[in-house]
């Protein structure tokens, strides 16, 4: 079985831009949630989509947004960056509530 | 606010040895707790998944322990091998929401 990939692996963005990253998680998994990890935060909860439908949301401004399709891959969105979104995303799966995640190995942003 | 401490923050080790990671989280309302492994550049392995009703969890070489009334969870790894140094990260989960709150991570290196 494939693992979750995530797309692209790196970006290079300038401050003002906005940046869709994409993740697929693996076949069957309907649950995908996104991750933020900064050497400073560690790493932080943004969202999860579950069927389609947004059912958490971490602490984070509403420049950050996501979505999940039909066939359970979902995007996130980042607009107008700042240099303080310099950060690796990670993109996790999981069948359901309480089950193990298993995560992408990231999109690398880094905004100058 | 749960909050999630990872001690040490790093440790060194020669090979074949035993040792023990500790976690220890604020809130005892908690669904599970999982342990994961990271390596440089990569996203995140789980490596096991402790539901709130049971103790403890073994995979190979790895054992996880979990106390919720005193707030405590230990990764034990015996004979230590070079190819278990990575990051590892404990992470607790509340109400099946699928929102993981990670402690910083213990850097754990195995020289040979």
């Amino acid at each position: 079985k494939a693992g979750v990939t995530q797309t692209p692996r790196y970006l290079i963005k300038t401050r003002g831009q906005q940046v869709t990253l994409s993740c697929s998680p693996i076949s069957g998994h309907r649950s995908v949630s996104w991750y933020q990890q900064t050497p400073g935060q560690g790493l932080q909860f943004l969202f999860e989509y579950f069927s389609e439908t947004q059912r958490n949301k971490g602490n984070f401004p509403g420049r950050f947004s996501g979505r999940q399709f039909s066939n359970s891959r979902s995007e996130m969105n980042v607009s107008t960056l700042e240099l303080g979104d310099s950060a690796l995303y990670l993109c996790a799966s999981s069948l359901a509530g309480s089950s193990p995640l298993h995560f992408g190995n990231g999109t690398r942003l880094t905004v100058t | 606010k749960q909050e999630v401490t990872q001690i040490p923050a790093a440790l060194s080790v020669p090979e074949g040895e035993n040792l023990v990671l500790n976690c220890s989280f604020t809130d005892s309302a908690i669904y599970n707790l999982q342990w994961f492994r990271q390596d440089p550049g990569k996203g995140l392995t789980s490596l096991l998944l402790i539901q709130s009703s049971q103790r403890e969890q073994t995979s190979g070489r790895l054992n996880a322990s979990l106390d919720k009334s005193s707030g405590r969870s230990t990764l034990y790894i015996a004979a230590s091998q070079p190819g278990d140094s990575a990051t590892y990260l404990c992470a607790v989960e509340q109400g099946g929401s699928e929102k993981l709150v990670f402690g910083k991570g213990t850097k754990l290196t195995v020289n040979p």
